[in-house]
């Protein structure tokens, strides 16, 4: 079983539409989850950053995780053609030295 | 805001050359790390370095890999005789503090292996 499952996609939406993307992990010792978006040939950007089970809201992005089925989720409000990029779910431990990435989930926003 | 930064962008060598890859991290953080990505493939994680030492690596960083932080801001990572797989984007990240700080990423080199 991999340490980080997530689904590579692509995932095709209208533009306003509610996205959902999500992870599933085998790890119980992380502790700290994230969501990065990646535009081609670029680096990771970090949108969101929650610390163990809950959730995180900023602006049309919402976090949520829940440990004891070891599933994280990222919503995505009002898309837009801009948030056309891939999704990347990310974790680790609280040792913090390494952290394990999904595959990325590609999402085309149609405008 | 601060950022990390990545020279060279490209960088395309010969097999069996070595290349160094070179990261300013950001500012006053204190854990450093290279990850990779195969062209389609998922971010791996390669090093991670603090306090002037490797804290943890993969399987993939072997003899032919190694990491320095040679003048206190400058992190580097050096291929002794790369090979055709070596070819792919590879990504500095810098941490303030553990444990909730997060990483932040470079925008990365793109090495290709001729």
């Amino acid at each position: 079983q991999k340490e980080v499952e997530q689904d590579p996609g692509p995932l095709s939406v209208p533009e306003g539409a509610i996205v959902s993307l999500n992870c599933t992990y085998s790890n119980s010792a992380f502790q700290y989850f994230m969501w990065y978006r990646q535009y081609s040939r670029k680096g990771p950007e970090l949108l969101m950053y929650t610390y163990s089970s809950g959730n995180k809201e900023d602006g049309r992005f919402t976090a949520q995780v829940d440990k004891s089925s070891k599933y994280i989720s990222l919503f995505i409000r009002d898309s837009q053609p801009s948030d056309s990029a891939t999704y990347l779910c990310a974790m680790r431990g609280t040792g913090g030295f390494k952290t394990i990435f999904g595959a990325g989930t590609r999402l085309f926003v149609k405008a | 805001e601060p950022e990390v930064t990545q020279t060279p962008s490209h960088q395309v060598t010969q097999m069996g050359q070595e290349v160094i890859l070179r990261c300013v991290p950001i500012s006053n953080h204190l854990y450093f790390y290279w990850y990779r990505q195969i062209l389609g493939q998922k971010v791996e994680f390669l090093v991670s370095f603090y306090n002037n030492e490797i804290s943890e690596k993969s399987e993939i960083f072997d003899d032919q890999f190694s990491v320095e932080r040679p003048d206190g801001s400058n992190f580097t990572l050096k291929i002794r005789s790369t090979k055709l797989e070596d070819s792919a984007m590879y990504f500095c990240a810098s941490l303030g503090g553990l444990p909730t700080d997060t990483q932040y990423f470079g925008p990365g080199t793109r090495l290709t292996v001729l």
